[in-house]
């Protein structure tokens, strides 16, 4: 079975550090995976897919089939950034089926 | 109202009460998803439901019934419920299954069962 860890519940980098979230999936196929995010009074939305190898408001992931990661990396924080992270993964037979981690809190201090 | 709506956005009921979920999209979108959100544990993925009919069942317990009555309308029937059930049920749509369907979340409805 499909599985995600985000070993950091919380994070707090400050304004201007670069900040990683790290991402681990277990996964026997092929799997494709993303980071959305939930800022505070706001609904889950999706920043980026791996598949589209895309950088979204500053923000990359770099998909590391060797190490079987998936972190997002930002290299200058902002405080807009603060917000929930979750980095799920779909894929197997399952239609439609994301599989979530436990997701990440980041506190970017002024 | 666009995106995706979810009524009621709190509710509270007893074990012996039967209530609705509903989930509304203004999207579009031929799928359409519930999903669990407990205080402890990772967003769990509860049903999918692609051209009104239903693909995905994540073993969950009979006590939880959905309803896909056409692309733009979910509903979650809740009857006999747990304590444990107490959770944040979230409702999602994307306009297919594969990977480049974003799926664009509901608000949420935060659901107490006495």
């Amino acid at each position: 079975a499909q599985r995600v860890t985000q070993p950091e519940k919380l994070l707090s980098v400050f304004k201007g550090a670069p900040v990683e979230l790290k991402c681990n999936y277990s996964y026997s196929g092929s799997p494709e995976l993303f980071w959305y995010v939930q800022y505070s009074r706001q609904r889950l939305q999706l920043l980026l897919r791996h598949i589209s190898r895309e950088s979204i408001k500053g923000f990359t992931a770099d998909l590391n089939k060797g190490e079987t990661s998936f972190h997002l990396k930002k290299p200058f924080a902002q405080e807009e950034d603060s917000a929930m992270y979750y980095c799920p993964c779909l894929g197997g037979t399952s239609y439609g089926k994301l599989t979530f981690g436990q997701g990440t809190i980041l506190t970017v201090h002024p | 109202e666009t995106g995706v709506t979810q009524t009621p956005r709190h509710l509270v009921m007893g074990m012996t009460n039967k209530k609705s979920l509903k989930c509304e999209q203004h999207l579009g979108h031929n799928a359409m998803y519930w999903y669990k959100q407990s205080a402890k544990k990772p967003l769990e993925l509860m049903f999918v439901y692609s051209l009104e009919e239903r693909v995905e069942n994540n073993s969950v317990p009979s006590r939880f019934s959905p309803e896909c009555p056409n692309s733009s309308h979910l509903f979650l029937h809740l009857h006999t419920l747990q304590p444990e059930d107490s959770a944040l049920y979230l409702c999602a749509s994307s306009q297919g299954l594969g990977s480049y369907n974003e799926q664009f979340f509901g608000p949420g409805t935060r659901l107490t069962v006495l």
